[in-house]
């Protein structure tokens, strides 16, 4: 079965960092893409970042460029999201996305796992 | 950046209905417009990649169309777990990857 599953959500001070993690199964991961989006409470979806298969091209939404890191693991089939300088705003479900590269799907977010909360409190 | 602008945010409809969502993008997106159904506490849900192309397994009353910058999802006969909120998204350009700002599908 083709999954996604993340963790590493939780309560955090305004200021503070946390690393969330999501886990591949089911699928030759490094042949696909990643993202992240999230969702704040009662909000829309909202893109934050993706990175290649072979990590060579990343990408950042505006909102947080120079707070969060994205990275993947291949060996633990397993895309990272370590938040730095947490904001209020940065509240939300936190979902992570597989884009395919090839194939009719390609570029579309086909499978998503099932999020992680944020609370950023101060 | 690549605008998306959907409406209507909110469409109340009775089962089934035929129900139109519209999203109209600030540039062309080459058919790189996909659709996603998101119900309560659940990840979003791929429904049409490529404008037009009906994921796997997703019922065929949901179809969708391109005209140009304005996209258009349409589902025929609404069925009770149709009730949803449903996002357009561009994924021509990563500048960044925009979603439209959502369209809540209620029971009328």
């Amino acid at each position: 079965e083709v999954r996604l599953v993340e963790s590493g959500g939780g309560l955090v001070q305004t200021g503070g960092s946390l690393r969330l993690s999501c886990s591949a199964s089911g699928f030759t991961f490094n042949n696909y893409g990643m993202n992240w989006v999230r969702q704040a409470p009662g909000k829309g979806l909202e893109w934050i970042s993706y990175i290649s298969g072979s990590t060579v091209t990343i990408y950042y939404a505006d909102s947080v460029k120079g707070r969060f890191t994205i990275s993947r693991d291949k060996g633990e089939a397993s895309v990272f999201l370590q938040m730095n300088t947490l904001r209020a705003e940065d509240t939300a479900v936190y979902y992570c996305a597989r884009e395919p590269l090839a194939g009719p799907t390609a570029y579309a977010f086909d499978i998503w796992g099932q999020g992680t909360m944020v609370t950023v409190s101060s | 950046d690549i605008q998306m602008t959907q409406s209507p945010s909110t469409l109340s409809a009775s089962v089934g209905d035929r129900v139109t969502i519209t999203c109209r993008a600030s540039q062309s997106l080459s058919g790189y417009l996909a659709w996603y159904q998101q119900k309560p506490g659940k990840a979003p849900k791929l429904l049409i990649y490529k404008a037009s192309s009906l994921n796997s397994g997703v019922p065929s009353r949901f179809s969708g169309s391109e005209s140009g910058t304005e996209f258009t999802l349409t589902i025929n006969s609404l069925q009770p777990d149709d009730f949803a909120t449903y996002y357009c998204q561009q994924y021509n350009s990563y500048s960044p990857y925009t979603f439209g700002q959502g369209t809540k599908l209620e029971i009328k």
